[in-house]
């Protein structure tokens, strides 16, 4: 069982207010990911990284930040949020090598009124 | 550009028939294409891994398929169960980033 987490799980927050989306994961895995997902559309990469100080942006412009000072953790910010934001936002991880499988998170529902 | 397709974008079906979903994309150039199950509230669940140079991967009930030259993909599932009542998406990996290109998926409904 895939042993990744994502705090919270649901946020409703007001426009202008900073929020970070937390993720962690404890599989020891070196690359995470940050997706963004509509209801019922496709998956958007909006940021990744291959290991410790690693960040890379995804093919989706993003208004975030992200940040990787341990191998277990991959937090997400919005310095100023704005209904624009409003979707699912996805925390996944995998191994560098040996395995290509991405293991997700449940995911935050986030909500900017 | 990749882009990858996902017929139908729901479907409903009652217990114990099989059925097929379908995934197509545009670019043949791919590395290899996954299967993942999303069910509410939950995180996705990867299902099968098919690389650019096999034509099946099977898992229990569940057959992918895939047709690089055509730019086709079919997941099967056989004897269908309430259980298996998701969203289904595919993706394929572009490049050696490993980088994937995302369906919208299939939500699939199987009545008892």
């Amino acid at each position: 069982e895939a042993d990744i987490y994502q705090t919270p799980r649901y946020l409703v927050i007001g426009t202008g207010k900073k929020i970070t989306l937390e993720c962690s994961q404890t599989m020891g895995h070196d690359k995470m990911y940050w997706y963004q997902q509509d209801p019922g559309m496709e998956l958007h990469l909006i940021h990744y990284s291959y290991g410790v100080n690693s960040t890379e942006k995804g093919d989706l412009s993003s208004e975030s930040t992200v940040s990787r000072i341990r191998t277990e953790h991959f937090p997400l910010t919005l310095e100023s949020a704005r209904p624009s934001h409003t979707s699912q936002y996805l925390c996944a991880s995998s191994p560098l090598r040996g395995g290509e499988t991405q293991y997700f998170g449940p995911g935050t529902r986030l909500l900017v009124l | 550009k990749q882009e990858v397709t996902q017929i139908p974008a729901a479907l409903s079906v009652p217990e114990g028939e099989n059925l097929v979903l379908n995934c197509s994309f545009t670019d043949s150039a791919i590395y290899n294409l996954q299967w993942f199950r999303q069910d509410p509230g939950k995180g996705l669940t990867s299902l099968l891994l098919i690389q650019s140079s096999q034509r099946e991967q099977t898992s229990g009930r569940l057959n992918a398929s895939l047709d690089k030259s055509s730019g086709r993909s079919t997941l099967y599932i056989a004897a269908s169960q309430p259980g298996d009542s998701a969203t289904y998406l595919c993706a394929v990996r572009v490049d050696s980033n490993y980088q994937l290109i995302w369906g919208a998926g299939t939500k699939l409904i199987i009545k008892p």
